[in-house]
Parts: structure tokens; C-alpha cells; sequence
């Protein structure tokens, strides 16, 4: 199975902030690569796919990027409503896995 | 306007059996495959499997495989999660989610539309 890591697990930011968060898959993935954000209780939503490609109805501060084993999704300017939790997805291979997700909390 | 409903979730002691179901609108249901992904209470997302937009072929996480089958009925527009031998690990929300493929230097599938999830709870 293709292992996700993400990093950070949890990060203190402030409105303004650029943010960026990484994911590492254990081979090569191409470009199979997906990031959602989900906030609690709610179900996740698709941010970017195929590593760079921004999702209809996403900000433009939301950027994805990378390709191969390293990929980095970059939010440029941090909003109130971007305070969630983001995960990566491989959709390389099945099984499918996720990063362990990455907590973006108010500092 | 693209809906997933999942639905069956609830509590049950362990060893026991549950269907959920997934009912979808707003698309032709038959042309997608539908994964199930599932989260532990304060956890991460993890994915269980998928079935094709035909049923022809499914796949499954190895924590599910052999209890945990997936199946769907395009005239009702509804995907299956029968899970059976259920241990209290299983306890998570469930959710279904919709497969969409784009084309850039292959094909890469990502999950465009999720429903808002069932609770299951495994506790004696």
C-alpha cells in the first residue's frame, strides 16, 4: 500500500497568513494526488485534484502543486473560513489512503 | 444538482451486521463509480472500497475485506455497504462519495461529491 505523510499534523496561523502544507507518498504517484479540507462535523470537500488543479468554485488563494512522491498545497492569504482540517488523498492506486490530516487552527 | 444520502447507520454489538445505503440524484448514477470512506470519532479518513459505475469490478481496503461487501442497483440509483462481523474498530461515520476522473498525464480520480456521512457505533 502507498503510505501518505503529511506535515504538519497541526499548525497555528493568523488571518493573512501563507500557509503551506506537505504530502509525501511513499512511491511514485504521478500526479494522482487530492487534497480536501473538512471542518467539524461536516462531511470533506474537494479543494484541488490531479495536485494542481483548483476545484470549480474554490478561492484562487487555494494553489496545489507537485508531482512524482512531493506535493504542497499553499494557501495564500488565510481567510476566517479556511480554519479547518486538510487532507491529502492518493488516488494512484487501490488501495486509496490519506494523509492523517493536517488541524489549521486560529493563533 | 449532485446529492449523496447515505443512511442505515446506527448502533449494534459487535459481531452483528448492518447495510447502509447511499442514495444518489442528480446525475447519471450510472456512468460513476461510488467509494465508501469512513472516520473514527477524532480520527482520519480512511478509505473501504469501491464499485465501479457498472458493478463489474470492486476493490476493498484490508481492514474490511471478506466482511465488508459493496454493491449497487443502478435502477434505484443506490450503492450498498453490507458489513458483517462488525468489531467495535468499525465504530465511525460512513461516508459514500462520488468518483470522477480527469485526464492530465493519466487518468487521476478524485472524489468530487460526498454525502454527509451515518454513524455507526459497535458497542455491546
Amino acid at each position: 500500500d502507498i503510505q501518505m505523510t503529511q506535515s504538519p499534523s497541526s499548525l497555528s496561523a493568523s488571518v493573512g497568513d501563507r500557509v503551506i502544507i506537505t504530502c509525501r507518498a511513499s512511491q511514485t504517484i504521478s500526479n494522482s494526488l487530492n487534497w480536501y479540507q473538512q471542518k467539524p462535523g461536516k462531511a470533506p470537500s474537494l479543494l484541488i485534484f490531479a495536485a494542481s488543479h483548483l476545484e470549480s468554485g474554490v478561492p484562487s488563494r487555494f494553489s496545489g502543486g507537485g508531482s512524482g512522491t512531493d506535493f504542497a498545497l499553499t494557501i495564500s492569504s488565510l481567510q476566517p473560513e479556511d480554519f479547518a482540517t486538510y487532507y491529502c488523498h492518493q488516488s494512484y492506486s487501490t488501495p486509496n489512503t490519506f494523509g492523517q490530516g493536517t488541524k489549521l487552527e486560529i493563533k | 444538482q449532485v446529492h449523496l444520502v447515505e443512511s442505515g447507520g446506527g448502533v449494534v454489538q459487535p459481531g452483528t451486521s448492518l447495510r447502509l445505503s447511499c442514495a444518489a440524484s442528480g446525475f447519471t448514477f450510472s456512468n460513476y463509480g461510488i467509494h465508501w470512506v469512513r472516520q473514527a470519532p477524532g480520527k482520519g479518513l480512511e478509505w473501504l472500497a469501491v464499485i465501479w459505475f457498472d458493478g463489474s469490478n470492486r476493490d476493498y481496503a484490508d481492514s474490511v475485506k471478506g466482511r465488508f461487501t459493496v454493491s449497487r442497483d443502478n435502477s434505484k440509483s443506490i450503492v450498498y455497504l453490507q458489513m458483517n462481523s462488525l468489531r467495535a474498530e468499525d465504530t465511525a461515520v460512513y461516508y459514500c462519495a462520488r468518483d470522477q476522473v480527469t485526464m492530465t498525464v493519466a487518468p487521476s480520480p478524485y472524489f468530487d461529491y460526498w454525502g454527509q456521512g451515518t454513524l455507526v457505533t459497535v458497542s455491546s
